[in-house]
């Protein structure tokens, strides 16, 4: 298996709801991350995980969580969005160890807020 | 902060052509990687590269360090090509915070 897989593709939600994304990857890949992506930018990162603990947190907002129950899995908890947190969410994830490895990226969930 | 800056920002090109995508940086880097971005959403990675040229069916990558400088070529293009492709830099020892270039979108036409 070598791919990292998200769910749902698309989500439509409204300010007061609460919703999840869901990744997996089963690559044995110990560094998971969360970006977002605005039409025609190229993705910004929100969160890292390495080994299952959060080692970078980009400034985000606390109406996005993230939670890495297991090395396999990465949620990003959603609650009280706004509309311009429309756009598209990407996860990736890496191997352990080594300067510099490739970000294995899934398809995305398309993200609107109305 | 490592600046990341690609050329062109759009590219068209007639079905079997040529095409090289440039890319510089302004600092040091551990890496860097050459990504795909088609219509919808999902990124795949092409390479990384920290020294030389890397090859993989019809995609070229090469990377001068010295010139702090890489080029993506494709040969024969074709129209399944077209996509945004995206520059990104890793950077020394913090291997996890990637700077990415803002993409050069390119048309292929039959």
């Amino acid at each position: 298996d070598t791919e990292v897989t998200q769910t749902p593709k698309h989500l439509v939600m409204g300010m007061t709801n609460k919703k999840s994304l869901k990744c997996e990857q089963h690559m044995g890949h110990r560094a998971m991350y969360w970006y977002k992506q605005k039409a025609k930018k190229p993705p910004e990162l929100m969160f890292v995980y390495s080994y299952e603990k959060l080692s970078i947190n980009e400034s985000v907002p606390s109406r996005f969580s993230p939670e890495c129950p297991n090395s396999s899995l990465l949620n990003l908890h959603l609650h009280a969005l706004q509309p311009e947190d429309s756009a598209l969410y990407l996860c990736a994830s890496s191997p352990p160890g080594g300067a510099a490895d490739t970000q294995y990226f899934g398809p995305g969930t398309r993200l609107t807020v109305l | 902060k490592n600046e990341v800056e690609q050329s062109p920002q759009n590219l068209t090109a007639q079905e079997g052509e040529f095409i090289t995508i440039n890319c510089s940086y302004s600092v040091g880097i551990s890496a860097l990687h050459w990504l795909q971005q088609h219509p919808g959403g999902g990124i795949v990675s092409l390479f990384m590269l920290s020294s030389g040229k890397k090859k993989h069916g019809r995609l070229i990558a090469t990377i001068n360090i010295q010139e702090k400088h890489s080029s993506l070529h494709i040969t024969a293009s074709h129209p399944r090509d077209s996509a945004v492709y995206i520059c990104a830099v890793s950077p020394p020892g913090g291997y996890q915070k990637v700077t990415f270039g803002t993409g050069t979108k390119l048309q292929v036409i039959p």
